[in-house]
């Protein structure tokens, strides 16, 4: 299977920092790559697909990139309602489909 | 406005079986792959199984391969996970989720149910 690496594994930032999440595959998988949001005690939610595409609907402070082996995730000016874990997706390797071990972002 | 409705979990034995369903609406149901994710508590996400849009294929983790049996009735609009010879490590809240792709499956997953929590304990 492919191993996705997430890090950091937790974050604390003030509002307004910005924020950024890599995702590193332990093989190539072209931009075969998603980001999720996951608020407490809610279901995740689609933000980024395709490495880069923005989801209908998601604000624009959110942004990805990346291809291949390494991925980025970015928040460009953290607000108190992106409080949640984040989790990347690759779905290169099919059906073994796989997740990040998520990132817990956080309000200092 | 998609909706996906899960139900039918609960507290079942070690190598017991439980049947979760998902009710669909807000989107033709019968054009879409749905795919099941769960989450063991507090834990990170684990994909578990894919059906096609018609039925036709079925995909499964490996970690329940030939326990789960993923259906779908499309005339009911509803996404079935029979379980069997349950394990406590299949403890988890088991998330319905549809495929972003029409006509086409693209492993990419734009909504998700609620969740249904299933408790393997003895």
């Amino acid at each position: 299977d492919i191993q996705m690496t997430q890090s950091p594994s937790s974050l604390s930032a003030s509002v307004g920092d910005r924020v950024t999440i890599t995702c590193q595959a332990s093989q190539d998988i072209s931009n075969y790559l998603n980001w999720y949001q996951q608020k407490p005690g809610k279901a995740p939610k689609l933000l980024i697909y395709d490495a880069s595409n923005l989801e209908t609907g998601v604000p624009s402070r959110f942004s990805g990139s990346g291809s291949g082996t390494d991925f980025t995730f970015t928040i460009s000016s953290l607000q108190p309602e992106d409080i949640a874990t984040y989790y990347c997706q690759q779905y290169d390797n099919l059906p073994r489909l796989t997740f990040g071990g998520g990132t817990k972002v956080e309000i200092k | 406005e998609v909706q996906l409705v899960e139900s039918g979990g609960g507290l079942v034995q070690p190598g017991g079986s439980l049947r979760l369903s998902c009710s669909a609406s807000g989107f033709t149901f019968s054009s879409y792959a749905m795919h099941w994710v769960r989450q063991a508590p507090g834990k990170g996400l684990e994909y578990v199984s894919a059906i096609s849009s018609n039925g036709g294929s079925t995909y499964y983790a490996d970690s329940v391969k030939g326990r789960f049996t993923i259906s779908r009735d499309n005339s009911k609009n509803t996404l079935y996970l029979q379980m069997s010879s349950l394990r406590a490590e299949d403890t988890a809240v088991y998330y319905c989720v549809k495929d972003r792709g029409v006509g086409i499956q693209l492993w990419t997953f734009d909504y998700w149910g609620q969740g249904t929590l299933v408790t393997v304990s003895s």
